[in-house]
């Protein structure tokens, strides 16, 4: 059971270019969602997902698009790299995204715009 | 809307002392309120949680946290800090009305030996 899985670990990009950020988990659950972090800013909502082929916005959606074709993964699509994007970005999982349900969090992916 | 806050960046405790690393919420109805631990270039681990009843919450490697509804406080303790628990600690409350969690800034936690 790997739990929740992240690729790539570090990226460097210039501005302008686009990649997607890789996220899969293997505990079956509904819910998935996206958060960067930054230093003094705690972790923000991107995107959010309660099952397949469901998503909504987070706290910070502008810059990144996401899709859920299938209940194990959740990649978040960069579309033009910006210097602003520059953060750590963790992907997370619950059961189903319920109230009670604590979220499963993935190692995380260093992305450094230039 | 819901809101978090961690009043302390960071907290410097000696090895055997009892720690507090403190977070009050704000919410519109009943709280539901988290606790997760960030070791260095690793991602969140839950810790503990609060949903409804005792006050005194137990949870990971000893943590236990103790939620103050007339304070809306939701203090995180344990009896006799480790080396080992010098991390990044984070308060999370629920959003009621949809899936969100919001998350407080983090606070620092130094244990020194």
């Amino acid at each position: 059971n790997a739990g929740v899985t992240q690729t790539p670990k570090f990226q460097v990009l210039k501005t302008g270019q686009s990649m997607t950020l890789q996220c899969a988990q293997d505990m079956n659950h509904e819910y998935m969602s996206w958060y960067r972090q930054d230093p003094g800013m705690g972790l923000r909502l991107i995107h959010y997902s309660v099952g397949a082929g469901i998503t909504d916005q987070g706290e910070v959606p502008n810059g990144y698009n996401v899709s859920r074709s299938t209940t194990e993964d959740f990649p978040l699509r960069l579309l033009s790299a910006a210097p602003s994007q520059t953060s750590v970005y963790f992907c997370a999982s619950s059961y189903k995204g319920q109230l009670t349900d604590e979220q499963f969090f993935g190692p995380g992916t260093r992305l450094t715009v230039l | 809307a819901q809101s978090v806050a961690q009043p302390e960046d960071q907290v410097n405790v000696a090895e055997g002392n009892p720690l507090t690393v403190k977070c009050t919420y704000s919410v519109s109805g009943n709280p539901y309120l988290f606790w997760y631990v960030q070791y260095p270039n690793r991602g969140l681990q839950f810790l503990l949680k609060y949903i409804t009843g005792d006050n005194l919450v137990k949870g990971s490697y000893g943590f236990e946290a103790e939620f103050n509804k007339s304070q809306t406080s939701f203090h995180l303790k344990k009896p006799s800090a480790l080396v080992s628990d010098s991390a990044l600690y984070f308060c999370a409350v629920r959003d009621i009305g949809g899936f969100k969690t919001i998350f407080g800034a983090g606070t620092r936690l130094f244990v020194k030996a």
